[in-house]
């Protein structure tokens, strides 16, 4: 059973539009929620990373807004560009304190921005 | 900025062979984490350590081991492998088994 659910699948944004992808998850214990930047033949980059005492959290042109009543995290890229072009992937941990765990991954999204 | 370190970048290994992995974490990280990611799956948990010891485990075949090392390096030993084993193993590091840790580049494994 997938705990944390990720779409879309697949994304075509316009340069400079905006990139929505949203999760979801199903256990209430999770307090972290990170978002990964994944490049072919590369190892996930943390992005920007959330907990669940705030709504939103903002990076530049990256944005985390939070429901924690609707078990949603979404992450959105603002002013897209064809260099953003990747793989995303949100995430969740959480249920051992303050300690970090094992990350759940969403599906993953493939973003494409075209020029 | 030194990053987690993994060796070797590529394998290429016989069904029914051996492999061992290695991750070389962030200087003064004491966490070690493997995941595993087949062709266009997200990557999944495999086992974790902290300061040496075996600190969570998760869908590790038992024909799979692991250690964490006195100087905080870490082996991912693979026996008997299988064609479903081929996929990129990837180890992350951490200070104190805090959110947020570093993943290295990788290990590209593939078994023929």
């Amino acid at each position: 059973q997938q705990q944390v659910k990720q779409s879309p699948q697949s994304l075509i944004v316009q340069k400079g539009g905006i990139s929505i992808i949203n999760c979801a998850y199903e256990n209430t214990a999770f307090d972290y929620f990170p978002w990964y930047q994944q490049f072919p033949g590369k190892g996930p980059a943390l992005l920007i990373a959330i907990r669940p005492d705030v709504s939103e959290k903002k990076e530049g042109r990256f944005t985390i807004s939070f429901n924690k009543s609707a078990k949603q995290f979404s992450l959105h890229i603002m002013d897209s560009q064809p260099g953003d072009s990747a793989t995303y992937f949100c995430a969740a941990s959480g249920g051992f304190g303050n300690q970090g765990g094992k990350l759940i991954f969403g599906q993953g999204t493939e973003l494409s921005v075209k020029p | 900025a030194a990053g987690v370190i993994q060796s070797p970048r590529h394998l290429i290994k016989e069904k029914r062979e051996t492999a061992t992995l290695k991750c070389y974490p962030i200087p003064r990280h004491d966490t070690v984490y493997w995941y595993q990611q087949g062709p266009g799956q997200d990557p999944q948990f495999l086992i974790s350590f902290y300061e040496k010891m075996q600190s969570d485990k998760g869908s590790i075949p038992d024909r799979f081991s692991a250690q964490q090392f006195s100087d905080y390096h870490s082996e991912l030993n693979m026996s008997s492998l299988e064609l479903g084993d081929s996929a990129l193993y990837f180890c992350a590091s951490s200070f104190g088994g805090n959110y947020g840790y570093t993943f290295g580049s990788g290990t590209r494994l593939t078994v023929v």
